[in-house]
């Protein structure tokens, strides 16, 4: 079945560590975003990436980098420059807008929490 | 301005009851839009696309009005089940030609029995 896969489900980082959130996807999508969720809020974009080896910060990038090397991988490092990183964290896939302007499609979700 | 807004409710409702969610977004150049659900602590799923004619499924009707930017969604008989958050997205091009989204805060539903 394709489908986006991040892992770890759980997560628990010490303060003062880097830590990577895998996503990744076997739908062929060209376009591959992060978000932060806090509890009781919305969806925050992190940084967003339509092809491999390019990437675009969204509107909370400070703390966090990413890489594209793969069509099929973009996963997100939560830096230790990251004071607050205890959220839930989405990553989602689409085709590029040339295909028809398709929606998202989500992973299930990392929680990350501060020991 | 936000560049999409939702009123976070909660709608407290009781069940059969129609209620009605409001959306709003501040780029008249943005292109397609969606309604999203997310239950409690779970990933957003898709429950429809939004168009300027009108699309409806089942008990469900969204509507996009592009002169206005505004976008709706109509629940018909409300169930228990519907209870959740109901998330409206907006995809638009930015100056880079990038598609970026944009989620709005959400609008929480509560029915009741």
């Amino acid at each position: 079945d394709g489908g986006i896969t991040q892992s770890p489900k759980y997560l628990f980082r010490k303060e003062g560590q880097n830590v990577t959130l895998s996503c990744e996807q076997n739908l062929n999508h060209d376009a591959m975003y992060w978000y932060r969720q806090d509890p009781g809020q919305g969806l925050r974009l992190i940084y967003y990436s339509q092809i491999v080896n390019d990437f675009q910060k969204g509107d909370i990038a400070e703390g966090y980098s990413v890489s594209r090397e793969k069509k099929e991988s973009f996963p997100l490092t939560v830096t230790s420059a990251q004071k607050n990183p205890t959220a839930f964290y989405l990553c989602a896939s689409k085709p590029l807008p040339g295909r028809g302007n398709q929606p998202q499609h989500f992973g299930d979700g990392t929680r990350l929490s501060i020991l | 301005r936000k560049e999409v807004e939702q009123d976070p409710g909660p709608f407290n409702v009781p069940e059969g009851a129609t209620v009605a969610f409001n959306c709003t977004y501040s780029n008249s150049a943005s292109q397609s839009f969606f309604w999203y659900r997310q239950d409690c602590r779970k990933e957003p799923k898709l429950l429809m696309s939004v168009y300027s004619s009108g699309n409806e499924d089942g008990r469900f009707t969204a509507q996009l009005n592009r002169a206005s930017q505004y976008i709706s969604l109509l629940i018909r008989d409300s169930k228990l089940s519907d209870s959740a958050t109901y998330l409206c997205v907006v995809n638009t091009l930015d100056s880079g030609g990038y598609q970026k989204v944009t989620f709005g805060t959400g609008t929480k539903l509560q029915v009741i029995p």
